[in-house]
């Protein structure tokens, strides 16, 4: 996990309220996933993204989440008018760009995860 | 992606080899495998991937099978540590759309002393 940073480490909001969660990915990578993990269930994919591109936002919630990697700075996963069941573990993860791939492949690291509690 | 099967829990001792076993029959020769695992409130962790050959680097080893349908992962000297949620995941390589990793249910793994 080392090198992927994620930070708040735990928010907590009211309902209603927005959530801001950043995620600076390991030196040299270009390309940031999320994942949610609610409680007492599986890891979900959310979007991917390349800088300044989604790529994929297949796992995405169709209203009050959105998700941006600008060219400059972390990548945030943004959720507005935030509910109870937005509660859950957001993990981020990111890898190198194609042209620096490692040996054997792309290999997806993942940062330690934000915690938000909705109340 | 193609889909894995995985046993749900599995418990080890303490000290001894732990094998965890994933099918993935419907895999395609473009497709990796690798490795996660959770453990309790961290994010996962990368552990090992590999395409057809065996494996092994300095947390497991990775035994494919010759039509690549299974494959192991080896834990050779388990410790209370490593009491995790243990995910194989096949994944796509070929495409940037395939890039990302789907997540099942995994092994959970509980090392007893």
């Amino acid at each position: 996990n080392a090198g992927v940073m994620q930070n708040p480490r735990h928010l907590v909001r009211r309902r209603g309220q927005e959530a801001r969660l950043r995620c600076s990915p390991m030196k040299g990578h270009s390309h940031v996933y999320w994942y949610r993990q609610l409680p007492e269930e599986g890891l979900k994919f959310m979007v991917y993204l390349q800088k300044e591109n989604i790529i994929d936002e297949s796992g995405m919630p169709k209203e009050r989440f959105s998700a941006e990697f600008p060219k400059e700075g972390p990548s945030i996963l943004r959720i507005q008018q935030v509910v109870r069941g937005d509660s859950a573990a957001y993990f981020c993860a990111s890898s190198p760009r194609r042209l620096q791939q490692e040996r054997y492949g792309n290999t997806i690291y993942f940062g330690e995860g934000s915690w938000l509690t909705v109340v | 992606d193609a889909k894995t099967t995985q046993p749900p829990s599995m418990d080890c001792a303490e000290g001894r080899a732990a094998n965890l076993p994933c099918n993935h029959s419907t895999i395609s020769g473009n497709e990796y495998v690798y490795w996660y695992r959770q453990i309790h409130s961290q994010g996962p962790q990368y552990i090992i991937h590999g395409l057809k050959n065996n494996e092994t680097n300095e947390m497991a080893s990775l035994i494919i099978t010759e039509d690549r349908k299974s494959s192991t992962l080896i834990l050779p000297h388990a410790t209370l540590r490593d009491t995790a949620v243990y995910y194989c995941i096949v994944r796509l390589m070929i495409k940037a759309a395939g890039n990302k990793l789907t997540f099942g249910g995994g092994t959970r793994v509980l090392v007893k002393p």
